[in-house]
């Protein structure tokens, strides 16, 4: 069975600082990978996707996440926080015993941005 | 072009009662998917519908049920309901099963068991 490990279920950091947040996976095929966002009170909005294209994948609002085979990680970076960036995140791995449909959500990170 | 929507957007019952969910893909899409989100739990899937056909479901008890209707909006009804049952509820839909792969998100319905 597939399975997401997320470091870390907090996380804070300085406006302006290095954000990163650490997925790591579990599955015996190759996987695709996906990081969503929730902010307050609202739905998941998907960040990146990794589908056995390029191994560096850059997303919406300034982040990317490399996947590395050899860790089985797929941890999420964004170069310089911005106190918008606070929210909950989200990593995913899909099962390809059900055609890459059905998603596990790793536990979730919550990040908070320190002024 | 619209999200994917959910109605109603919160939702109190006592314990025992039925709860009825609905979600409206984004146009064009045929796959839903029902997560649900309760605290300390993470996302947990529910139920995945395509083509109006439940393709595969999570580990969650029978009283946990729905449909997709041939528009491909869906339905998702919990009977008897427990206090644990208390959660967010969220629906996302993609394109085309196996195709695109990424999921869309609704805002959810939060579902009250009191």
């Amino acid at each position: 069975a597939q399975s997401v490990t997320q470091l870390g279920s907090h996380v804070s950091v300085s406006e302006g600082a290095l954000v990163l947040l650490r997925c790591n996976y579990s599955s015996s095929v190759p996987p695709y990978l996906f990081w969503y966002v929730q902010y307050p009170n609202q739905g998941l909005q998907l960040l990146l996707k990794y589908t056995s294209a390029a191994t560096l994948v850059k997303g919406i609002n300034g982040f990317e996440a490399e996947f590395k085979k050899s860790e089985t990680s797929f941890h999420l970076t964004k170069p310089s926080a911005h106190m918008s960036d606070a929210a909950e995140y989200f990593c995913a791995v899909s099962d390809p015993n059900f055609g890459n449909e059905k998603l596990t959500f790793g536990t979730g990170t919550r990040l908070t941005i320190i002024p | 072009e619209a999200g994917v929507t959910q109605s109603p957007t919160h939702l109190i019952k006592t314990r025992g009662q039925q709860a009825t969910l609905r979600c409206s893909p984004i146009s064009g899409h045929t796959s839903v998917y029902w997560y649900q989100q309760a605290l300390g739990l993470g996302l947990q899937f529910l139920l995945w519908y395509d083509e109006g056909e439940e393709r595969n479901r999570g580990n969650f008890p029978p009283r946990f049920s729905g449909r997709q209707f041939p528009n491909y909006s869906s339905e998702l009804n919990v009977n008897a309901l427990e206090l644990e049952d208390s959660a967010l509820y969220l629906c996302a839909s993609s394109l085309i099963a196996g195709v695109t792969y990424e999921q869309y998100f609704g805002p959810g319905t939060r579902l009250t068991v009191t």
